[in-house]
């Protein structure tokens, strides 16, 4: 079975603390998603990759960075915590299209079990 | 960015009942997906159909799609209270956007 570890589920820090989240997949996927979770605002795409060293902006990256070194392994880096990124935060990866043998590639994401980050 | 939204918000029903949620959206897709997610978990992949299809079965699971009224439906026949979770609708080319989900509850 695929595998998305988040490495933190619960983390606390305070205003303006550098905060790292990562995330690795055991599937040799190409693509890697971060998306945090808000009650009443749904999920929403903070930023992706498709191939390492590569990164896209999604719909809200203001306040964060990410980091792909390796091709199972997506850093979400909150460069100075706000009180407004408490959040609940996934990660999430799946094949590139042509990437998988099957022909019904079809862009299914796989999560992590989420990290919950509460900035004081 | 093409959305999703769900229909209803959140839905109570007893065991043994079939649940019906419906899903809404603005653009073309190439397929539409389905997840589950059990309170402060990750998301689950749960059914996918294409645009082409416009019936598709998985066990208790049933979903349909109507692009003529971009619209879809996931039926859970005979509900049971571990079913009870938020269920969202995707769509996307590149990305996926995700619906402001479902909240269903099964009582035993």
């Amino acid at each position: 079975d695929v595998k998305v570890t988040q490495s933190s589920r619960y983390l606390v820090k305070r205003t303006g603390e550098k905060v790292f989240l990562e995330c690795v997949q055991d599937m040799d996927h190409e693509n890697m998603f971060w998306y945090r979770q808000d009650p009443g605002l749904g999920l929403r795409l903070i930023y992706f990759s498709y191939d390492v060293k590569m990164k896209e902006k999604g719909d809200i990256p203001e306040g964060y960075s990410v980091s792909r070194e390796k091709k199972e392994r997506f850093s979400l880096i909150l460069e100075s915590a706000s009180t407004n990124q408490t959040s609940m935060y996934l990660c999430a990866s799946s094949f590139a299209l042509g990437q998988a043998l099957q022909a019904t590639n079809t862009g299914e994401l796989f999560f992590g079990e989420g990290s919950r980050l509460t900035v004081l | 960015s093409q959305q999703g939204e769900e229909d209803p918000q959140a839905l109570s029903i007893q065991e043994g009942e079939n649940a019906t949620m419906n899903c809404s959206y603005k653009t073309s897709i190439n397929n539409l997906q389905w997840y589950r997610q059990n309170s402060g978990r990750g998301l689950v992949h749960l059914i996918l159909i294409r645009s082409n299809e416009r019936e598709k079965h998985s066990g208790r699971l049933r979903v349909t799609l109507d692009t003529s009224k971009k619209s879809s439906s996931l039926l859970i026949t005979a509900s049971r209270a571990a079913d009870t979770a938020s269920y969202f609708c995707a769509t996307g080319y590149s990305t996926l956007t995700f619906g402001k989900g479902t909240m269903l509850l099964v009582s035993p």
